[in-house]
């Protein structure tokens, strides 16, 4: 089976920077994806590791460690509106085809 | 507008009845997931069609089935409901087969209360 775990909760003030850890077990490893959530919203793509390293995509970036099963979502300058729930996915097992398998969550709070 | 819809936006039912949830996929998009979100938890894999054809199962109860038309657009189908079927349904889609290296895009998805 695969499982992923998170920190349930995270909290920061406007302009700092926050990194949400994401450690994985997967029988097979396809990826870490992240996505990020508004309160009762539809969750939205925000990034996919494949290989280990640094991927930015302008304030957030993500990292991976394949050797480490860990990975994170660095969040820089933040702004009210990064809070958020934000979740970690890799592609399940075989048994579950290609589908993304998530964790339960970090919710950040960005407080003035 | 991510491009999926989701219908009805929100549903309420009786314990004991059957729902059918709907979901159209983003144009060009063959790959359809369901996905249930209960509360402080996370995003639950229900079930995933390809191109008409189931690809893969995950946690969907015997209750629960699913099916892809031709047109693409999916339904989930609940039925003999139960108070902890509460949750939200989400339906994503992506390209391929696979979505992760361009990601899923959700629907606003569908509230379901059993009371």
């Amino acid at each position: 089976g695969q499982s992923l775990e998170q920190p349930s909760e995270v909290t920061a003030v406007e302009g700092a920077i926050v990194q949400i850890n994401c450690t994985y077990q997967t029988s097979g490893f396809y990826g870490l994806s992240w996505y990020q959530q508004h309160d009762g919203g539809a969750p939205t793509f925000l990034s996919y590791n494949a290989l280990d390293g640094l991927e930015e995509t302008g304030r957030f970036s993500s990292f991976l460690s394949r050797s480490d099963s860990y990975g994170y979502l660095l969040l820089q300058e933040l702004q009210m509106k990064d809070s958020a729930s934000y979740f970690c996915a890799v592609r399940g097992s075989l048994r579950a085809g290609t589908a993304l398998i998530f964790g339960k969550g970090t919710t950040l709070s960005v407080s003035s | 507008d991510s491009g999926v819809t989701q219908t009805p936006k929100h549903l309420i039912t009786a314990t004991g009845q059957r729902v059918t949830l709907r979901c159209s996929p983003r144009s060009g998009d063959l790959s359809v997931y369901w996905y249930q979100q209960s509360l402080d938890q996370g995003l639950q894999f229900l079930i995933q069609y390809y191109n008409g054809e189931e690809r893969a199962k995950g946690n969907i109860l015997e209750r629960f089935s699913a099916q892809q038309f031709p047109d693409l657009h999916s339904e989930l189908n609940l039925s003999s409901l139960e108070l902890g079927d509460s949750a939200l349904y989400f339906c994503a889609s992506s390209i391929a087969g696979t979505g992760t290296n361009y990601g899923y895009t959700f629907g606003s998805g569908t509230r379901l209360t059993v009371v």
